[in-house]
């Protein structure tokens, strides 16, 4: 059973890069599925961040798309986060999951970790 | 890009059913998901493809599809699925990921 954890700071000062790593386990991230970050302010809806997939082919979504990076470590079947300058707009509880598309309509996301609170603030 | 629109809140008597929807031009070339979300926890798949559950959803949950709204179809709501409802799909111009904007549904 794939099981998703995401890490790192809880507070990241405003104009610094927020950084998360997801470690899966249960399954490797070389598998053909888009491992995607997921955000959600608190008591809003979802925002899709991006995806990677094959270890390295990345998709992000045009608003964020200018500060992201998302990378893949396969050594340790994990993968990353970076949102640079960021603001109090970035205030979030990030998740890391996975998502399947099977090329003729269908998509779904699952599982998901359980999800961070990273707060920007000085 | 496409636009998922959702209801914002939904409300049904317990042991009625109800019908969460999701309207969006993406929809006519991609099938909507579904996600129940409870307070303080992570967003759970629930309704995948036309009308396919995930292995544990309870079977008063079902999927339906009409032209470019989608709906997710609670027969008997209990009141555990009170919840916040996300639909989600594929950009129709592109790869990217789209989501509606959550109904908050209440069993009273």
């Amino acid at each position: 059973q794939v099981q998703l954890q995401e890490s790192g700071p809880g507070l990241v000062r405003p104009s610094q890069t927020l950084s998360l790593t997801c470690t899966v386990s249960g399954g490797s991230i070389s598998s053909a599925y888009y491992w995607t970050w997921i955000r959600q302010v608190p008591g809003k809806g979802l925002e899709w961040i991006g995806y990677i997939f094959s270890s390295a082919t990345t998709y992000y979504n045009p608003s964020l798309k200018s500060r992201l990076i998302i990378s893949a470590d396969t050594s340790k079947n994990q993968f990353s986060l970076k949102l640079s300058s960021v603001t109090a707009a970035d205030t979030a509880v990030y998740y890391c999951a996975r998502h399947y598309y099977d090329g003729s309509g269908i998509n779904w996301i699952d599982p998901w970790g359980q999800g961070t609170l990273v707060t920007v603030s000085s | 890009s496409s636009e998922l629109t959702q209801d914002p809140a939904v409300s049904v008597a317990l042991g009625q059913t109800v019908r969460v929807t999701c309207q969006g031009d993406g929809l006519r070339a991609f099938f909507a998901t579904w996600y129940q979300q409870k307070p303080g926890q992570a967003p759970v798949l629930v309704m995948f493809g036309r009308n396919t559950r995930p292995s544990g959803i309870p079977d008063r949950f079902s999927g339906s599809i009409s032209g470019d709204t989608a709906s997710l179809i609670i027969s008997g709501a209990q009141a555990e699925d009170e919840a916040d409802y996300y639909c989600h799909s594929r950009d129709i111009t592109s790869t990217h990921l789209v989501f509606g904007g959550g109904t908050k549904l209440t069993v009273l």
